[in-house]
C-alpha cells in the first residue's frame, strides 16, 4: 500500500540552527501539507501546497518557515533559526484531491527537539 | 471558546464494548466533519469522513454529525483490543485546502 514516508524520524538540533524534514508524499497525490504536534497538544495545520506554490498557510507558518519541492518526489520543510518552542513532531501529508474533504495521508512524523 | 473540542479521556472498556466518542464545536461553517484513528508514535490515519448532519456507517464504525447542536460522535461496536488507539476528530471548511481543525484526541484502551 502506498504511503507518505517521512525523514528523519528523529532531529536534535541547537536553537538557532536550520533543521530540513524532508517527505516523500505518495506518487500520485498532488496535495501536500505540513502539520505539527507538540507533546500533548492537538495537530495544528501549518501549511498546503500545489502545483509548486502555498495555497493556504496558518498564523504558525511565519517567516521562519518555508516549504519546497524540489525535484518531482520531495517536499521539504525547512526551519530557520529554530526556538525551543519549535520541538514537536512534525507531520507531512498528502492527498489526490484538493483536501476539502479531509482525506488526507499522513506520515509516521519527524520528532524535532530543540535545545 | 476553543473551536474543536473533545474529551481526551483516557476511556478504557472491555473487549466487545460499543463506544462512544464525541466532539463538539462552535463554528457553525464546518462542512466537513472527520474522524481520524492515531496509534502510538504513528501519524492520524483516516477513519471516515462525513459532509454535513447525518450518519454514515463502515463495518463496526458510525459517525454522526448533528449540525444543529454542533456534535459529532464515532461509535465503534464490539471494540477489539486492537482498536486502542488515540481517536481524533477533525473538520474543516468546506473552501479549505486540507487545513483541518483538530480535536485534542481521546485516548481509548479496549482490555482484552
Amino acid at each position: 500500500e502506498p504511503e507518505v514516508t517521512q525523514t528523519p524520524s528523529h532531529q536534535v538540533t541547537q536553537m538557532g540552527q536550520e533543521v530540513i524534514l524532508r517527505c516523500v508524499p505518495i506518487s500520485n497525490h498532488l496535495y501536500f501539507y505540513w502539520y505539527r504536534q507538540i507533546l500533548g497538544q492537538k495537530v495544528e495545520f501549518l501549511v498546503s501546497f500545489y502545483n509548486n506554490e502555498i495555497s493556504e498557510k496558518s498564523e504558525i507558518f511565519d517567516d521562519q518557515f518555508s516549504v519546497e519541492r524540489p525535484d518531482g518526489s520531495n517536499f521539504t520543510l525547512k526551519i530557520r533559526s529554530t526556538k525551543l518552542e519549535d520541538s514537536a513532531m512534525y507531520f507531512c501529508a498528502s492527498s489526490r484531491d484538493r483536501g476539502s474533504t479531509g482525506e488526507l495521508f499522513f506520515g509516521e512524523g519527524s520528532r524535532l527537539t530543540v535545545l | 471558546q476553543k473551536e474543536v473540542e473533545q474529551d481526551p479521556g483516557p476511556l478504557s472498556v472491555p473487549e466487545g464494548a460499543i463506544v462512544s466518542l464525541n466532539c463538539t464545536y462552535s463554528n457553525s461553517a464546518f462542512q466537513y466533519f472527520m474522524w481520524y484513528r492515531q496509534y502510538s508514535r504513528k501519524g492520524p490515519e483516516l477513519l471516515m469522513y462525513t459532509y454535513s448532519s447525518g450518519n454514515k456507517e463502515d463495518g463496526r464504525f458510525t459517525a454522526q454529525v448533528d449540525k444543529s447542536s454542533k456534535y459529532i460522535s464515532l461509535f465503534i461496536r464490539d471494540s477489539q483490543p486492537s482498536d486502542s488507539a488515540t481517536y481524533l476528530c477533525a473538520m474543516n471548511y468546506g473552501g479549505s485546502q486540507g487545513n483541518l481543525i483538530f480535536g485534542k484526541g481521546t485516548k481509548l484502551s479496549v482490555k482484552p
